[in-house]
Parts: structure tokens; sequence; C-alpha cells
């Protein structure tokens, strides 16, 4: 069945080091997010991308960067200057006008 | 800028009573409107979604939401509340002529009593 795989499912990082979050979907979507989700708030948007090559700051971009090489895949690094990165993270994925995002089951981040 | 407004971070309800979760949504048009549920650590997943069809619409799990323009209104009800009902609850919107981008409520967290 198609859908969207983020590893880890856990991630446990030191201070000061990157970390890259995989996301990888065999649903043929052109559109592509990374979503920040905090306990008991919302989901933030940090990077967006419409189609190969090609991506878009969000909401809370800072400290993290994504590249775009591959319409399956779009790779979110939390680099050491994102001063609070312990979160959960989600990618989702999109079809069409009217069609809604598909989500990967997310990968939790822990600064350790 | 389209904005959706979820009142209620918390509720809670007896097993077997009415589930209503509330959603505004703020458009001069009608756009795109959608509920997703939250099981903890997983991803988000789609219950359903209103798309200028019928204003009723049916999703998964018993769930339904109706559509009402003239309130900007999209709440999400479920007759009788199932223990496996416990979630966050997201409504979403996306204008007609904004491109792929949902603008996502702040989440309704269902809690069921038993």
């Amino acid at each position: 069945d198609g859908g969207i795989t983020q590893s880890p499912k856990y991630l446990f990082r030191k201070e000061g080091q990157n970390v890259t979050l995989s996301c990888e979907q065999n649903l043929n979507h052109d559109a592509m997010y990374w979503y920040r989700q905090d306990p008991g708030q919302g989901l933030r948007l940090i990077y967006y991308s419409q189609i190969v090559n090609d991506f878009q700051k969000g909401d809370i971009a800072e400290g993290y960067s994504v590249s775009r090489e591959k319409k399956e895949s779009f790779p979110l690094t939390v680099t050491s200057a994102q001063k609070n990165p312990t979160a959960f993270y989600l990618c989702a994925s999109h079809r069409g006008p009217s069609g809604g995002y598909t989500f990967g089951s997310g990968t939790r981040l822990t600064v350790v | 800028a389209q904005s959706v407004t979820q009142l209620g971070s918390h509720v809670s309800v007896s097993e077997g009573a009415l589930v209503l979760l509330r959603c505004n949504y703020s458009s001069s048009v009608p756009p795109y409107l959608f509920w997703y549920v939250q099981y903890p650590n997983q991803g988000l997943q789609l219950l359903l979604k209103y798309t200028s069809a019928a204003t009723l619409v049916k999703g998964i799990n018993g769930f339904e939401a109706e559509f009402k323009k003239s309130e900007t209104s999209f709440h999400l009800t479920k007759p009788s509340a199932h223990m496996s009902d416990a979630a966050e609850y997201f409504c979403a919107v996306r204008p007609l002529n904004a491109g792929n981008m949902l603008t996502f409520g702040g989440g309704t967290r269902l809690m069921v009593k038993p």
C-alpha cells in the first residue's frame, strides 16, 4: 500500500549535533510538508515543497533545513542552531486540490 | 488570511454520549474543510472532508460533520462515544483559490469517560 514512511520513530540528539529526519513517500505526490508539534499545541509548519528542487520556508524555519532532490524524499535536518528541538515531527504529502494531506507516523526527537 | 478556530481545547464525554467538536472558519468563499484524528505518538489520519458537494459529510468510525455556510462552521459529531474515540482532533481549511496549503486549528483533545 502507498503511504509515507518516517524514520526513525524515536531519535535522541546531543546538544550541538545536527540530525536528519527521513521522510519517504510512494504516493506520487508533488507537495510535501514538515510540521512540528509540541505538547498541547497544534501543528506548526517548518518547510514545504510543492515540486522537486524547490522548497519554501514555513512559519518556524529557523534552525532547520531541507532538500528535495527526488519526488519521493523530503528529509529534514535539525541543526545545532535550533535552540529547542525536542518535539514531535510530522511529514505530510498532498495529492490534489480537493484532497487532504497524508501524514507519516512521526518522529519524536529528544535532546539529551 | 484564512483561519480556523476550534472551540474548546479539551472536551470530555461519557461513553455512549454524543460527541460534538466545534470548528469555525473565516472565509468569504466556502473553502475545502477537513477533520483529522491523531492518536498518541501517531500521525494524523483523515476522518472526513467537505469539498462543496453534500453539506453533511460522513466519515470513518461513525463520525460526520455538517457544513453550515451561514454559520461558517464545520462541527464534528458522533452519536455515541466509544472509549477508542479518545484522541486529538484537528479541523483544517484550505481556500479554493490558495493552492495546496492547509491551515490547521489548534486541536481538541477528546476524553471519553467509562
